[in-house]
């Protein structure tokens, strides 16, 4: 079965540094996104991307944060500086449509750590 | 904007036996969809069940079934037979439907249910 895979599974990095997290949606999919969840807390939207741009972002999603699809198969979210307070499980996931809400499939996860 | 409620922080049940999960939203949309998604350990979201709102029939995935109440704005999910393997948070998620739908999902703030042997 296809599966979205994000890299790396865990990162630690330093306050103040830009992160790069990674993720690979499945090959026919045209809608992607990522969420965030701090530990045992509910899983928050932050962003979803549609034909080279941005159809929707959460009040969370501040101009620290960018998405970007380089090369037609990566879809990454940016952090420019990191805080404390980004410690979290970051979920990237991927759709074919948005029709019934069907395909929606979510990858792993990145555990990014902020010391 | 679209709220999801969910009331139980945490449920036990022993195995065989069954469980319900609580859910309600809030929303003005007529056209959405209802999802519940299971976090196991391992952390990864795999969806459960899905239910479109425009369906009066309630869904149904071997195991789990749904009791969904459009007027009352409750979907509620059936685990029956539980197994120990269904160990995990529960979350229900709320997508709008139709245009200027973004694919973007509204969860709710899990459940955590314990299967017992």
């Amino acid at each position: 079965e296809p599966e979205v895979t994000q890299t790396p599974s865990h990162q630690v990095t330093q306050m103040g540094q830009e992160v790069i997290l990674r993720c690979v949606p499945i090959s026919n999919h045209l809608y992607f996104y990522w969420y965030r969840q701090i530990l045992g807390q509910k899983v928050e939207f932050l962003v979803s991307f549609y034909n080279n741009e941005i159809s929707e972002k959460s009040e969370i999603f501040d101009d620290q944060f960018s998405v970007e699809r380089p090369d037609g198969s990566n879809f990454t979210l940016k952090i420019r500086s990191t805080k404390l307070e980004d410690s979290a499980m970051y979920f990237c996931a991927s759709s074919e449509l948005l029709y019934r809400g069907e395909g929606y499939t979510f990858g792993s996860g990145t555990r990014l750590t902020v010391v | 904007a679209q709220t999801v409620t969910q009331s139980q922080p945490e449920m036990s049940v022993q195995e065989a036996e069954t469980v319900t999960l609580s859910c309600t939203y809030d929303t003005s949309e007529s056209n959405y969809y209802l999802f519940w998604y299971k976090q196991p350990p391992s952390r990864q979201m795999i969806l459960v069940i899905r239910q479109e709102a425009y369906k009066q029939q309630n869904a149904t995935e071997n195991r789990f079934s749904v009791n969904f109440q459009k007027a009352a704005k409750s979907f509620s999910l059936k685990i029956s037979d539980s197994q120990l393997g269904d160990t995990a948070m529960y979350f229900c998620a709320f997508m709008k439907g139709g245009s200027g739908n973004t694919g973007k999902l509204i969860f709710g703030q899990g459940t955590t249910l314990q299967v017992k042997p």
